[in-house]
C-alpha cells in the first residue's frame, strides 16, 4: 500500500467551471476526511466519511461542494461553478475507525487555482 | 469550540542546534489528543508526535519531544540536533478523545521552520 493518493495534483480552471478531485485512501481505513488549506494557513475540516456514509460536514462546505464515497473506498470532491475564493490545496486523509486516537494519514493534496 | 494557536509564524535554527515551537489550545474537554504534524514543501503532511492528555509523561520520538502543560493548555515541540531535512511547516492539532468536536482535527496556523547550514 502506497498511502493516500490524490488526483490531480494540480488543477487550473476558469471561474465558473466545475472541477472534481479524487482520493484513494489506505485500503483498510474506514474513515476518509477532506480538508482545505489556503496559503500559509492550517488545514480546515470540510467533511468526513465512515465507510460510505458522510457523517459530518463543515459550514465551509457550501452547496457548490459535494463529496461522495460510493463504495466506501475512494472518494470524490466536486466543486461546481468555481470561484476565485475556492483556490486552495484540498487535502484528503484517512484513518482506522476508532476514538479520538485517530491518527490521520494525509495525501499530498490537490492544488486548485481558479483564474 | 476548540481553538489551536501557534504564535510563531516563522522560526529559524542552526543545523545541529535545538529549537522549540510553541502551541496553545483552548478546550472545555478533559480528555483529548494533541499532535504535531510536519508538512515539507510540496509534500504530504506527516505525523511527528502524538500526546494523550491523560498521560502525564511527555511524548518523545527520537529527536522530537514535547512539553505538555495541561493546566496551561500548552503543547510545545522541541527538535534536538536539527537537520536540514527538518525544514518544513509544522502544525499543532487537537482532537477530543470522544470526538465531541465532531470527529475532526483542529489545526493551528502553522510555524515555518528554517534550518541554516
Amino acid at each position: 500500500d502506497t498511502g493516500v493518493s490524490q488526483d490531480p495534483r494540480h488543477k487550473i480552471t476558469k471561474r465558473g467551471q466545475n472541477v472534481t478531485f479524487r482520493c484513494d485512501p489506505i485500503s483498510e481505513h474506514n474513515r476518509l476526511y477532506w480538508y482545505r488549506q489556503t496559503l500559509g494557513q492550517g488545514p480546515e475540516f470540510l467533511t468526513y466519511f465512515q465507510n460510505e456514509a458522510q457523517l459530518e460536514k463543515s459550514r465551509l462546505l457550501s452547496d457548490r461542494f459535494s463529496a461522495e464515497r460510493p463504495k466506501g473506498s475512494f472518494s470524490t470532491l466536486e466543486i461546481q461553478r468555481t470561484e476565485q475564493g475556492d483556490s486552495a490545496m484540498y487535502l484528503c486523509a484517512s484513518s482506522l475507525r476508532g476514538n479520538g486516537a485517530n491518527v490521520l494519514t494525509f495525501g499530498a493534496g490537490s492544488r486548485l487555482t481558479v483564474l | 469550540a476548540q481553538t489551536v494557536t501557534q504564535s510563531q509564524p516563522e522560526m529559524s535554527v542552526q543545523e545541529a542546534e535545538t529549537v522549540t515551537l510553541s502551541c496553545t489550545y483552548d478546550t472545555s474537554e478533559s480528555d483529548y489528543y494533541l499532535f504535531w504534524y510536519k508538512q515539507p514543501p510540496s509534500r504530504q503532511m506527516i505525523l511527528v508526535i502524538r500526546q494523550e492528555a491523560y498521560k502525564q509523561q511527555n511524548a518523545t520520538e527520537n529527536r522530537f519531544s514535547v512539553n505538555f502543560q495541561k493546566a496551561a493548555k500548552s503543547f510545545s515541540l522541541k527538535i534536538s540536533d536539527s537537520q536540514l531535512g527538518d525544514a518544513a511547516m509544522y502544525f499543532c492539532a487537537y482532537i477530543g478523545r470522544w470526538n465531541n468536536a465532531g470527529n475532526m482535527l483542529t489545526f493551528g496556523g502553522g510555524t515555518r521552520l528554517m534550518v541554516k547550514p
